[in-house]
């Protein structure tokens, strides 16, 4: 099984900084990653597909990047509603999926 | 517009079983595979396995096999998730999901059953 491990844990950022989230996969899985914004009492949102694409309706502050192991989510200028946590999930070898265990995004 | 609505909350014995409905509305039903996935409180997302609603072919995680049966009924457009031999650690959210295509996320998410497992 593929582990997927996504770092910090915690991340505290001012608004108007930039971001960078990390997810890191025990075996390469491609470009096979999506990202995910949660926030308390929802459900999970599709933020970056194909490791660098971005899903319908998702702002341009959103990138992703990275292949085969190495992961990164980037969010320029944080907005309020930025703050969450976030997910990374591969799917390379659909359609099996794999989470990792999150990184909470919280307000300097 | 695409929507996945969820059955509403459970409350188990242990040993139990459920079985959490979610209808689709917004798009052909066979046309998109459903997922189920799963969240305890204050923990991560936890994928359970899935189903294609066209053919019923189903994939269960390892952890769940066994214990998990996923069904559908594409003349109301609804997937099922029943989940077997309950026990307090299966306390969480359930969410099914589903996705446009293949090779890429999930698009589409219900709005979550809580399921408590408590004597």
């Amino acid at each position: 099984e593929i582990v997927m491990t996504q770092s910090p844990a915690t991340l505290s950022v001012s608004p108007g900084e930039r971001a960078t989230l990390s997810c890191r996969a025990s075996q390469s899985v491609s470009s096979n990653l999506a990202w995910y914004q949660q926030k308390p009492g929802q459900a999970p949102r599709l933020l970056i597909y194909g490791a660098a694409t971005r899903a319908t309706g998702i702002p341009a502050r959103f990138s992703g990047g990275g292949s085969g192991t190495e992961f990164t989510l980037t969010i320029t200028s944080l907005q309020s509603e930025d703050f969450a946590v976030y997910y990374c999930q591969q799917y390379n070898n659909w359609p099996t999926y794999t989470f990792g265990q999150g990184t909470k995004l919280e307000i300097k | 517009q695409v929507q996945l609505v969820q059955s509403g909350a459970e409350v188990k014995k242990p040993g139990a079983s459920v079985k959490v409905s979610c209808k689709a509305s917004g798009y052909t039903f066979t046309s998109y595979d459903i997922n189920w996935v799963r969240q305890a409180t204050g923990q991560g997302l936890e994928w359970m396995g899935w189903m294609n609603p066209n053919s019923g072919n189903t994939g269960y995680a390892q952890k769940f096999q066994g214990r998990v049966t996923m069904t559908r009924n594409t003349s109301i457009s609804t997937a099922y998730m029943e989940l077997s031999s309950l026990r307090s650690e299966d306390t969480a959210v359930y969410y099914c999901a589903s996705s446009s295509g293949s090779y890429r996320g999930f698009d589409y998410w219900g709005q979550g059953t809580l399921v408590t497992v408590s004597s």
